[in-house]
């Protein structure tokens, strides 16, 4: 079964500086790979996705995540943070395989940028 | 706008009580989810469906039920057999699995239960 892992619940950056949210994960097979993010009392917004292709892929907000096979990570990235980016952010993976394969959930970490 | 629309965003509930949630979409998804967030632990799925008049549990269904009469709505109810309800609810969904979907969902902004 697959699973993930976001090893860090907060992590604290001042504004302007680069931001790391770590995830890693594991499936059998090639995952498909994804981060989200919530605000409060809201629901969760898609950020971006691996599915195949460039390890580094570039997603909303100026947000990106490099894909490591060799490492199974997925970590978030964005060079130069805002206060604006302060949320919970969810990783999720999707062994693809056969048949209908849900998405499972990292248990989140918050980001708080301050100003 | 195409979107997900979840009510209501707030409701209390006494102990012993049954109330649904209600989950309505016009993205044309065929997939449905519920997924139950609480503080620390994520989110976790209750119950899903991938086509009208069929669905099937997720890792905590005990204590929920659904129904999928139409493609556009997908309502949980939960039961007084629920044994902790108060928690976060998100509605989702997905275009299908068998059109090309890479799984990613698409939510509504959730319902608050508390029960009293």
């Amino acid at each position: 079964a697959q699973s993930v892992a976001q090893p860090e619940d907060q992590v604290n950056v001042a504004e302007g500086n680069p931001l790391t949210v770590k995830c890693t994960y594991s499936v059998s097979g090639n995952p498909y790979l994804f981060w989200y993010v919530q605000y409060p009392n809201r629901g969760l917004q898609f950020l971006l996705k691996y599915i195949t292709g460039d390890n580094l892929v570039k997603g909303s907000y100026g947000f990106e995540a490099e894909f490591n096979k060799s490492q199974t990570s997925f970590h978030l990235k964005k060079p130069s943070a805002l206060v604006s980016d302060s949320a919970l952010y969810f990783c999720a993976v999707r062994d693809p395989g056969t048949g209908f394969q849900k998405l499972v959930f990292g248990t989140g970490t918050r980001l708080l940028v301050s100003p | 706008d195409g979107g997900i629309t979840q009510s209501p965003k707030y409701l209390f509930r006494k102990e012993g009580q049954n109330v649904t949630l209600s989950c309505e979409q016009n993205l044309n998804h065929d997939a449905m989810y519920w997924y139950r967030q609480d503080p620390g632990q994520g989110l976790r799925l209750i119950y899903y469906s991938q086509i009208v008049n069929d669905f099937q549990k997720g890792d905590i269904a005990e204590g929920y039920s659904v129904s999928r009469e139409k493609k556009e709505s997908f309502p949980l109810t939960v039961t007084s057999a629920q044994k902790n309800p108060t928690a976060f609810y998100l509605c989702a969904s997905s275009i299908a699995p068998d059109r090309g979907d890479t799984g990613e969902l698409f939510f509504g902004e959730g319902s608050r239960l508390t029960v009293l």
